[in-house]
């Protein structure tokens, strides 16, 4: 049962516009939010956290926002870049520490 | 920063035979290793987690005899997958979780063909 969904497989932003990755998530026990960039064959890269006890991170160009009534977090990007291109992956953990638990992804395409 | 090493980054099997993933954690203790399954477009899989010295805990649908892990010391844990079937071809990745922090660390995959 998959207890993370990312229900856009996939996104085309134009350079310079912002990304907008979204995530919803059904276990109310989780409390630690994650998001990865992942190329095809490569492991995940971090980007960004947040824990329950904020709404909102921010680092560089990348912003997470946290709604925990509506159980859903979604990831800004701007401005968006061409080298922004890869599948992104909303994770989530009941604590850190805990085994994330990964949505099916976004991929998203930066066009010039 | 914190790296995990994971090898071979590809391999190719024949039916039946067995390999053996591993994941090394280069210049810090890694007291616990999650090993994840991709299949193509779909999102990483937890098949177990593994505490160094003690026995994995295997997720609900993982076969503990067909996906032996072993992490036998706080930088090594490996996963062999046995009797490797073509159903087994997928992408596995190691995470760690650096001792002390909530930091997690992934390998870079290793991409397993079973023909």
């Amino acid at each position: 049962d998959q207890q993370v969904k990312q229900n856009s497989p996939s996104l085309s932003v134009q350079e310079g516009r912002i990304s907008i990755l979204n995530c919803d998530y059904t276990n109310s026990m989780f409390d630690y939010f994650l998001w990865y960039k992942k190329y095809p064959a490569e492991g995940p890269t971090f980007l960004i956290s947040i824990s329950s006890i904020k709404d909102k991170n921010e680092d560089g160009r990348f912003t997470v926002f946290l709604n925990k009534s509506a159980k859903h977090l979604s990831l800004h990007i701007v401005p968006s870049q061409p080298g922004d291109s890869a599948v992104y992956f909303c994770a989530a953990s009941e604590n850190s520490g805990y085994a994330l638990n990964f949505g099916k992804g976004t991929s998203l395409l930066v066009t010039p | 920063g914190a790296v995990v090493s994971q090898h071979p980054s590809w391999v190719i099997c024949k039916s039946g035979t067995s390999v053996k993933i591993e994941c090394r954690s280069l210049d810090f203790q890694a007291t616990t290793m999650f090993w994840y399954r991709q299949f193509p477009k779909q999102s990483l899989m937890l098949m177990a987690t593994s505490n160094e010295g003690s026995k994995a805990t295997y997720e609900q649908g993982v076969e503990k005899d067909k996906f032996l892990i072993n992490h036998a010391s706080l930088t090594l844990s490996t996963l062999t997958v046995t009797s490797a079937h073509p159903e087994d071809s997928s992408f596995y990745i190691c995470s760690a979780i650096l001792r002390g922090s909530a930091g997690y660390t992934f390998g870079s995959g290793t991409r397993l063909t079973v023909v």
